[in-house]
C-alpha cells in the first residue's frame, strides 16, 4: 500500500536553530515528492517538487532533499515567520492518469524567538 | 481570479441536510481536485477533474458525496444527508497539468450538528 510518514509530529525550536523534517514513503513508482506550508486557517502553499534521487531545491531558509525511500525538509536558522505545519506528499507512477496525491499528517513547526 | 476560491469558508448544517460547496479554479488551470482534512489527519483525496476527461472519482467515501465541473471551470462538491463524521475542511486545488504543483483553496470547514 502506498503511504507517506512524517516525523516528527510537532518540533519547537529557538530561533536560528537549524534542524530537518523527515518524510518516508513506500509507494511503487514514484513520479513525484511534494513539499507544502499549511498555515492555520489556511490551504496549504505549495513550495517543492522533487522528481528523483539525489535531487535539491531550495527556497530562502528552506532545502528539500530526495532519496528513494525519504526527503528531508532542512530548515537554517529559522524565524518565528517559518512556523507553520509542514506537509509531505507523494504521487506514485500508476502509468496512468491518476491525479490524486498522497499526503502524510504534517509535522508542525512552531519557532520561538 | 489570482488563486482558488472556495466557498462558503464556513457551513454548519444539521444531520441529513444537503450541502453544497463551490470551488472556483485559477483561470486555465485543467486540473481540479477536492481534498478533505480531517482534525489530526492528513488530506484525503476525493476526486479529480482533468480537462474533459471522465473524473476520478476513486476516493469519495460514499454515494452521499458527489461532483461536478461545468464547463471546465468552477466544480460543486454535493453531500447529501450529511452525517456527523462529514465534519471536516474541504479543499480544492488546481494546477496547470496534471502531476505540477497544486495551488489550493483556503478550504470550506464543514460542520455538521
Amino acid at each position: 500500500e502506498d503511504q507517506v510518514t512524517q516525523s516528527p509530529e510537532a518540533l519547537r525550536l529557538q530561533e536560528g536553530e537549524s534542524s530537518s523534517l523527515n518524510c518516508s514513503y513506500t509507494v511503487s513508482g514514484l513520479r513525484g515528492l511534494f513539499w507544502y506550508r499549511q498555515d492555520p486557517g489556511k490551504g496549504p502553499e505549495f513550495l517543492f517538487t522533487l522528481y528523483s534521487a539525489g535531487e535539491e531545491k531550495e527556497k530562502e531558509r528552506l532545502k528539500a532533499t530526495l532519496t528513494k525511500k525519504e526527503s528531508f525538509l532542512h530548515i537554517t536558522a529559522p524565524k518565528p515567520e517559518d512556523s507553520a505545519t509542514y506537509l509531505c506528499a507523494v504521487k506514485p507512477d500508476y502509468g496512468g492518469s491518476q491525479g490524486n496525491l498522497i499526503f502524510g499528517k504534517g509535522t508542525k513547526l512552531s519557532v520561538k524567538p | 481570479g489570482a488563486g482558488v476560491s472556495q466557498s462558503p469558508s464556513n457551513k454548519v448544517t444539521e444531520k441529513g441536510k444537503d450541502v453544497e460547496l463551490r470551488c472556483d479554479p485559477i483561470s486555465g488551470h485543467t486540473a481540479l481536485y477536492w481534498y478533505r482534512q480531517s482534525l489530526g489527519q492528513g488530506l484525503e483525496f476525493l476526486i479529480y477533474f482533468q480537462g474533459n476527461s471522465a473524473p476520478d472519482k476513486s476516493g469519495l467515501p460514499s454515494d452521499r458525496f458527489s461532483a461536478e465541473r461545468t464547463g471546465g471551470s468552477v466544480s460543486t462538491l454535493t453531500i447529501q444527508r450529511t452525517q456527523q463524521e462529514d465534519s471536516a475542511v474541504y479543499l480544492c486545488a488546481s494546477s496547470f497539468q496534471e502531476g505540477f504543483g497544486y495551488t489550493f483553496g483556503s478550504g470550506t470547514r464543514l460542520t455538521v450538528v
